[in-house]
């Protein structure tokens, strides 16, 4: 099955700097990658996603880029803010195969403790 | 528009004990998983159900856990008897189809029920 690796696992930048969160994943099946971010005993939230047939995806402060070939793809945290301390997930995964159980299950990566310190 | 409703929040039971935890999903959403979160890892995907049938459960510990969908929208995964190693926050979610790839098809998580085993 699908393995994701994410580094690194804590990260902690000053406000104003850039953030940048790695990931890579094993199956070059895999074909959608989203980000979530988690605060401390909240939900996991969705806060942006790139398909593979795209390189790259902006909105707003932050941008994710695809390497297909290398497999990997990365999470960019621009002019980064105290609020934007949380866990950051990374997941990947496929499109179902012939209507088998693969029905698009998403592998998480290990999660990055971003702190942003005023 | 409401989210995915989970309860208990907190949960702490005795180890050789039982435990039950209540999802109710975006109204709407035919897709619903099950996801353990053990401190400092990302979500693991315990079950999935579309509609009210199981789509993949090959993660499920199905000596001691069980998870059921009679009706298609609420559900409920049980824990009998626990284990230590089962505390973990149990996060619940939906989405509208099972297949991640679809183009605006994201996946909606709980609040989690954080359970410890004592």
């Amino acid at each position: 099955g699908e393995n994701v690796e994410q580094h690194p696992s804590t990260l902690s930048v000053q406000e104003g700097d850039s953030a940048v969160i790695k990931c890579t994943y094993s199956d070059s099946a895999s074909n959608y990658f989203p980000w979530y971010k988690q605060e401390l005993g909240k939900r996991p939230q969705l806060i942006i996603d790139i398909r593979s047939n795209v390189g790259e995806k902006k909105d707003q402060r932050i941008a994710v880029t695809l390497n297909k070939t290398a497999k990997h793809f990365s999470l960019h945290i621009t002019e980064t803010q105290p609020e934007d301390s949380a866990v950051y997930f990374c997941a990947a995964s496929m499109p179902p195969l012939g209507g088998g159980t693969s029905y698009g299950k998403l592998t998480f990566g290990q999660g990055t403790i971003l702190t942003v310190h005023p | 528009e409401a989210g995915v409703a989970q309860s208990p929040r907190y949960k702490i039971i005795e180890k050789r004990q039982s435990v039950a935890f209540w999802c109710n999903p975006i109204s709407g959403h035919a897709t619903l998983y099950w996801y353990q979160q053990i401190l400092g890892q990302g979500p693991k995907l315990l079950i999935q159900f579309q509609n009210n049938g199981v789509v993949d459960d090959s993660q499920l510990p199905k000596d001691r856990f069980s998870a059921e969908r009679l009706k298609g929208v609420d559900s409920t995964l049980k824990i009998q008897p626990a284990k230590l190693e089962d505390s973990a926050v149990y996060l619940c979610a939906s989405s509208l189809f099972p297949w991640t790839t679809v183009s605006g098809n994201t996946i909606y998580f709980g609040e989690g029920s954080w359970l410890t085993v004592v």
